[in-house]
């Protein structure tokens, strides 16, 4: 079984350009979340989608979106970029059966210039 | 809400030593926890969880993880320590979310260094 993909590996990008991230996740998974990591802030839940709908949302500017397609697949957005938002942008997706486990991509890195 | 706290921001073992990571966390109901791995560049590799049932539970790579819930912690083991086993280390709570989401909640890592 695939594991979580995310495209692109690298992105950079300067102040003011939006950014979309793509993730595919395992087949089967319905959820999807999002993580921003950072070095000064570590690891931070950003959002999760499930069916096309944002179901959680973490401490984030409004700038940051997301969406989640009929295959399950999502996009996350983030608009007129600052500096401040270069890094690792994870994804993750978890079977909402018992199996109460978060998956991870190998994330997008992000820098804005 | 919940927290994570791995008291140790770096480590360094020689190969062929044990290693302990420590992990406590704060939250009020019985929590699913979790260690992940990340080497350079990657995203994070599940090592192993608890949920419930027997404290002490395997995962890969030879780890094995101690819930204790009169310490709040669950610490990460291994006997013997392999020099591929250079990586960062975050240790992870699980919440239920109102609406039937789910949300981790993650240490700020310790980064192991493995001498030859």
């Amino acid at each position: 079984k695939a594991g979580v993909t995310q495209t692109p590996r690298y992105l950079i990008k300067t102040r003011g350009q939006q950014v979309t991230l793509s993730c595919s996740p395992i087949s089967g998974h319905r959820s999807v979340s999002w993580y921003q990591q950072t070095p000064g802030q570590g690891l931070q839940f950003l959002f999760e989608y499930f069916s096309e709908t944002q179901r959680n949302k973490g401490n984030f500017p409004g700038r940051f979106s997301g969406r989640q397609f009929s295959n399950s697949r999502s996009e996350m957005n983030v608009s007129t970029l600052e500096l401040g938002d270069s890094a690792l942008y994870l994804c993750a997706s978890r079977s909402t059966g018992s199996e109460n486990i978060q998956y991870f991509g190998a994330g997008t890195r992000l820098s804005v210039l | 809400a919940q927290s994570v706290t791995q008291p140790d921001i770096h480590i360094t073992v020689s190969e062929g030593a044990s290693l302990e990571l420590r992990c406590n966390y704060s939250y009020g109901a019985t929590p699913y926890l979790f260690w992940y791995v990340q080497s350079p560049g990657q995203g994070l590799q599940l090592l192993l969880k608890y949920f419930s049932g027997d404290t002490l539970v395997q995962g890969i790579k030879g780890f094995e993880a101690e819930f204790k819930r009169s310490q709040s912690s669950f610490n990460l083991r291994k006997p013997s320590v392999h020099w591929s086993d250079a990586a960062e280390y975050f240790c992870a709570v699980g919440r239920a979310l109102t609406g039937g989401g789910n949300k981790l909640t993650f240490g700020t890592g310790t980064q192991l260094k493995v001498e030859l």
